[in-house]
Formats: structure tokens, sequence, C-alpha cells
């Protein structure tokens, strides 16, 4: 059974940094592109960031470039997401997906979904 | 603002049949991805690609798509698709994914 769970989420202050983890067990990871996907509060679904298997292709929202980097340890069964300079706007649950396809850059059809974890950016 | 369009609020009939629609440029070139999403819980697939429902996913579930549209159909809604509906697929340029607003299904 796939299992991904997230950690890492909290209350920062605006300018601030935390890093997401996911980790996934029950496949195996490092044949699947990953992706983060969030939502914030009463609001839809954005797509974050996505990363090959191997971890040598990523893909940013233009909305989140330049601050948020998505990384993958696929020896410890572990896909992370650093977030810089963390703004109010920054603020929903993140949830790590995994492709439901094997071999190939994520294609957004997210077949298995975390429970998610909460990010605050307020002071 | 979103490159895939849907209507925010859709309703329908128990029993009856929903189609619930995705608009959107990139769809004239890549299939569109649906979601259900039940209050506090994270979001599950429904119905992806030219025509393939997940497993466990209830045949009352469709896809179909022309032109840059993209249609879920729900045969026979059942209470327990209350939910909220979200389409994906990539933008217009094809390098970056994107979802739709989402649709909030009442079945009465």
């Amino acid at each position: 059974e796939v299992q991904l769970l997230e950690s890492g989420g909290g209350l920062v202050q605006p300018g601030g940094s935390l890093r997401l983890s996911c980790a996934a067990s029950g496949f195996t990871f490092s044949s699947y592109a990953m992706s983060w996907v969030r939502q914030a509060p009463g609001k839809g679904l954005e797509w974050v960031s996505s990363i090959s298997g191997s971890g040598g292709s990523t893909y940013y929202a233009d909305s989140v470039k330049g601050r948020l980097t998505i990384s993958r340890d696929n020896s410890k069964n572990e896909l992370y997401l650093q977030v810089n300079s963390l703004r109010a706007d920054d603020t929903a649950v993140y949830y790590c997906a995994k492709d439901l396809f094997s071999g190939y850059d994520s294609r957004g059809v997210f077949d298995s979904w975390g429970q998610g974890t909460l990010v605050t950016g307020s002071s | 603002s979103s490159e895939l369009t849907q209507d925010p609020t859709v309703s329908v009939a128990l029993g009856q049949t929903v189609r619930i629609t995705c608009r959107g440029d990139s769809l004239g070139s890549y299939y569109a991805t649906w979601y259900q999403q039940k209050p506090g819980q994270a979001p599950i697939l429904v119905f992806y690609g030219h025509n393939n429902r997940p497993s466990g996913i209830p045949g009352r579930f469709s896809g179909s798509s022309s032109g840059n549209t993209a249609s879920l159909t729900i045969t026979g809604a059942q209470a327990e698709d209350e939910a909220d509906y979200y389409c994906n697929s990539r933008d217009s340029s094809g390098n970056h994914l994107v979802f739709g607003g989402g649709t909030k299904l009442t079945v009465l």
C-alpha cells in the first residue's frame, strides 16, 4: 500500500524559512516523479513543483520560482520542499503527490496523495 | 488566474446525471485529469486520459473531451458524490501543470 506522510509545517514569520518533508513507502520511490500541490484555506488546489524520479529535472510554478526548492533523497524515500522568504500568501496545506506513471517527468496524474501539512505565514 | 476554467457550483438531483466541465486552450493538446475532494480530506484521482478510471472508482464516473473542453460526467449521482471536483492538465506552454478553480457539486 502506498503511503505518503508529510511533515515540517508550522507557523513561520514572513521572510522566514522551513523545509517540508514527505516520507514515502509502498512503492519504488525512485521510479516515480513526485510533486507538491498546495491549497490555501477555503481555496482551490495549486500545483507548486514537480521533480523527476532521478531528481535530475525540476519544475516550478511561476508564483514560487526562486523561493521554493524541490528535492528528493531516493536512498531515504523522501521528498522535500524548501520554502524561503515565506510570504503570507504561502499559507496553505501542502500535499505531496505521486505520479501514476513511472519513468517519466510528472504528467500531473496523481494517484496517491498525503494528508498534507499546514504552513502558516504570519507574525 | 487559472488557465483552466470550471463552473464554481453545480447541483444535481439524486440519481440524475451531471456534467462538470473544464475549459482551457491547453485542452486542445493535453488530456484533463479529474480529482474529487471532500471536506478535510486529500484529493483522490477519479478519471484520467482518454478513458481511464482508477480501480475503486465507481463506473458512474466517466470523462470526455471535445476541443478545448473536458468533461466529467456522473451518471446516477449519489449522495456520497457531493464534493469539490478539480481538473488539471498542462498549461498552454506545456511546461507547467495547472489546476482548474474547482467545482462544488451539490447532490439535492
